[in-house]
């Protein structure tokens, strides 16, 4: 069985960097991109780029360029998706996913 | 960026009765692999988008066969043949032949 397991919510302060986690298991971590889709509070989804486990290359949505990281750890089968200088804006659910199967999502609240 | 329509943002639709959701891409998601990479997703209230179908026409594992895609190009369609009380919920098309990858703005659908 596919399973996308994230992180826990997250509560941050303008300014701050978040960091959150997907754990693959049940296919070849390094056989598929990994994505992170971004959803605001009753808007709807939005691309933020993707990893290729295989050799850690990113690409990543042009408004995120600068603010994201993201990484693949193959010993762990685990993902990772770091945005930094946060914004009340970027309150939204995240979730990561193999375009196949997508995780529970992690919802970041960022509020002064 | 290839911007991705769907129409009608909303359906209500009383159980039993058909329902389509069109989908137009700005350019064609044909990828130079001979692939058409436009996907359907559902999300439900509060869950995470599960996918129906893939590659444009092909239902994705466990789906219904009351849910059926078609077409080429930059025009798409997701049919269900006979809605039941489940199928309520955010419908969504995303294309990942061309970076960045994106979505279309989502039809809900409820019963009436």
């Amino acid at each position: 069985e596919v399973q996308l397991v994230q992180s826990g919510a997250e509560m941050k302060r303008p300014g701050d960097t978040v960091k959150i986690s997907c754990k693959v298991s049940g296919y070849s971590f390094s056989d598929h991109y990994l994505h992170w889709v971004r959803q605001a509070p009753g808007k709807g989804l939005e691309w933020v780029g993707l990893v290729d486990p295989e050799d850690n290359k990113k690409t990543y949505a042009a408004k995120f360029q600068g603010r994201i990281t993201m990484t693949a750890d193959t010993s762990t089968n685990t993902a990772y998706m770091m945005l930094s200088n946060l914004r009340s804006e970027d309150t939204a659910v995240f979730y990561c996913g193999n375009v196949d199967y997508w995780g529970q999502g992690t919802l970041v609240t960022v509020s002064s | 960026d290839v911007v991705m329509t769907q129409t009608p943002l909303s359906l209500s639709v009383t159980p039993g009765q058909p329902a389509s959701i069109i989908c137009r891409s700005s350019q064609s998601l044909l990828h130079d692999d001979g692939t058409t990479y436009l996907y359907w997703y559902l999300q439900r209230p509060g869950q995470s988008p599960q996918l129906l179908i893939y590659e444009g026409s092909s239902r994705f594992s466990g789906v219904p066969d009351r849910f059926s895609g078609s077409g080429s190009g930059t025009d798409f369609t997701l049919k269900i043949s006979r809605v039941e009380a489940g199928d309520v919920g955010v419908y969504y098309c995303f294309q990942h032949t061309h970076l960045p990858y994106t979505f279309g703005q989502g039809t809900n659908l409820e019963i009436k």
